[in-house]
């Protein structure tokens, strides 16, 4: 089964602090995903990553940046956490397939409240 | 700007009975869907998905159906369970890789 591990359930953080959301894949997915998911709005991107060291913005980069030193780890920075931020941030992972489409895989979320 | 829309914030259905949720979309270059069901405090699962190319796809209980024409996609659930009350999010890619997703739509099954 495909794992994908975020690195903490909840954290609560204060404005200002700067926040590191860690996230583990372990099928060697080429592409990471950061999305944050809220009331009304669903899932929007932040950023993805198709290869290592290599990252692109999705809908919704303010405020954020990424880091991808490894195929398995995609970490997602918030610089100086604001309370807008406060939301469940989902990780995920998918194969690029190379000729057609496949799904992405979820880790469990992590419920980041900013105060 | 979403490009993917689910206009129904919620649905409620009896157990036993069909489930359909609705999905909009406005991209005209999305040729892959897929639906993810979502618990509380879990991350999404993939349920069912379906290429441009096709107008139906069915797995079990679960059927997916694209009218591109219309840019409409719906999914039935027959017949619906308890253990189906979740967060249901429609979902589109127009390249290998990139998801866009829309709000949810959040299923109660009455026993």
């Amino acid at each position: 089964d495909v794992k994908v591990t975020q690195s903490s359930r909840y954290l609560v953080k204060r404005t200002g602090e700067k926040v590191f959301l860690e996230c583990v894949q372990d099928m060697d997915h080429e592409n990471m995903f950061w999305y944050r998911q809220d009331p009304g709005l669903g899932l929007r991107l932040i950023y993805f990553s198709y290869d290592v060291k290599m990252k692109e913005k999705g809908d919704i980069p303010e405020g954020y940046s990424v880091s991808r030193e490894k195929k398995e780890r995609f970490s997602l920075i918030l610089e100086s956490a604001s309370t807008n931020q406060t939301s469940m941030y989902l990780c995920a992972s998918s194969p690029s397939s190379g000729h057609g489409y496949t799904e992405a895989f979820f880790g469990q979320g992590t419920r980041l409240t900013v105060v | 700007d979403q490009q993917v829309k689910q206009n129904s914030p919620s649905l409620s259905v009896q157990e036993g009975r069909i489930s359909i949720l609705n999905c909009d979309y406005t991209n005209s270059m999305f040729d892959y869907f897929l639906w993810y069901k979502k618990y509380p405090a879990e991350g999404p699962t993939f349920l069912i998905s379906i290429s441009s190319i096709k107008d139906k796809n069915e797995d079990g209980r679960f059927t997916v159906f694209l009218n591109k024409s219309a840019k409409h996609l719906s999914l039935h659930i027959v017949p619906s369970q308890p253990g189906d009350s979740a967060v249901y999010f429609c979902a589109a890619s127009e390249n290998d890789y990139k998801l866009s997703f829309g709000a949810g739509t959040t299923v109660t099954v009455r026993a």
